[in-house]
């Protein structure tokens, strides 16, 4: 099955700079890569995705990368405010018809005043 | 943004005492899933319907049961709590694979139920 890592665990950034997570997946096959964040004790809330047949998607602050040959995406956002601070899961869902989504495990960001 | 309903949001039983989440959705998705989410843990899949279709993951206990009795409703059985089980529980929900190319395959997450377990 599909196996997604995500790094770094934990990230803190001055606001206004910019912040960087990175995902790695194994399922060549994967064609959605959705991020999601979450703040503590709320669901998690989709922020950005990317499909397959798309290198980079922007929106606003918010930019994601693919690259598929590397079997790796990243998310980036710019202009960090204390706001963005939040639990990031990146996810890449599989061939399966139902579309399961296998997470990666996660990174705290906090962004610092 | 009460497209995806979970009830209670807050749910406390005791040891062995079997309990019962709920998830509505007025997206008229037909894929309906149940995730556990443990502290600073990324959601962890327990199993999903499609359409009726239902589909456990190999890990998921058995203590873990599921039933959707209509397209918009689908609920989480769990038959004897145990300490462990405390966690959040997910619903989310995704559009069929025609609807992809507008998004219809994003999951859409409810609030959650956290589950107290004493």
């Amino acid at each position: 099955g599909e196996n997604v890592e995500q790094h770094p665990s934990t990230l803190s950034v001055q606001e206004g700079d910019s912040a960087v997570i990175k995902c790695t997946y194994s399922d060549s096959a994967s064609n959605y890569f959705p991020w999601y964040k979450q703040e503590l004790g709320k669901r998690p809330q989709l922020i950005i995705d990317i499909r397959s047949n798309v290198g980079e998607k922007k929106d606003q602050r918010i930019a994601v990368t693919l690259n598929k040959t590397a079997k790796h995406f990243s998310l980036h956002i710019t202009e960090t405010q204390p706001e963005d601070s939040a639990v990031y899961f990146c996810a890449a869902r599989g061939s399966g018809s139902a579309r399961q989504l296998t997470f990666g495990s996660g990174t705290q960001l906090t962004v610092l005043p | 943004d009460a497209m995806v309903i979970q009830n209670p949001r807050y749910q406390v039983t005791q040891f062995g005492k079997p309990v019962t989440l709920s998830c509505s959705q007025t997206l008229n998705h037909n894929v309906m899933y149940w995730y556990q989410q443990k502290s600073s843990q990324a959601p962890k899949l327990l199993f999903h319907y499609y359409d009726k279709d239902f589909n456990n993951e190999a890990d998921t206990p058995d203590n873990f049961q599921s039933r959707r009795p209509n397209t918009s409703f689908c609920f989480l059985d769990i038959r004897s709590p145990g300490l462990g089980d405390a966690a959040m529980y997910l619903c989310a929900t995704s559009g069929p694979l025609s609807q992809r190319l507008a998004g219809g395959d994003t999951q859409y997450f409810g609030p959650g139920t956290r589950l107290t377990v004493l």
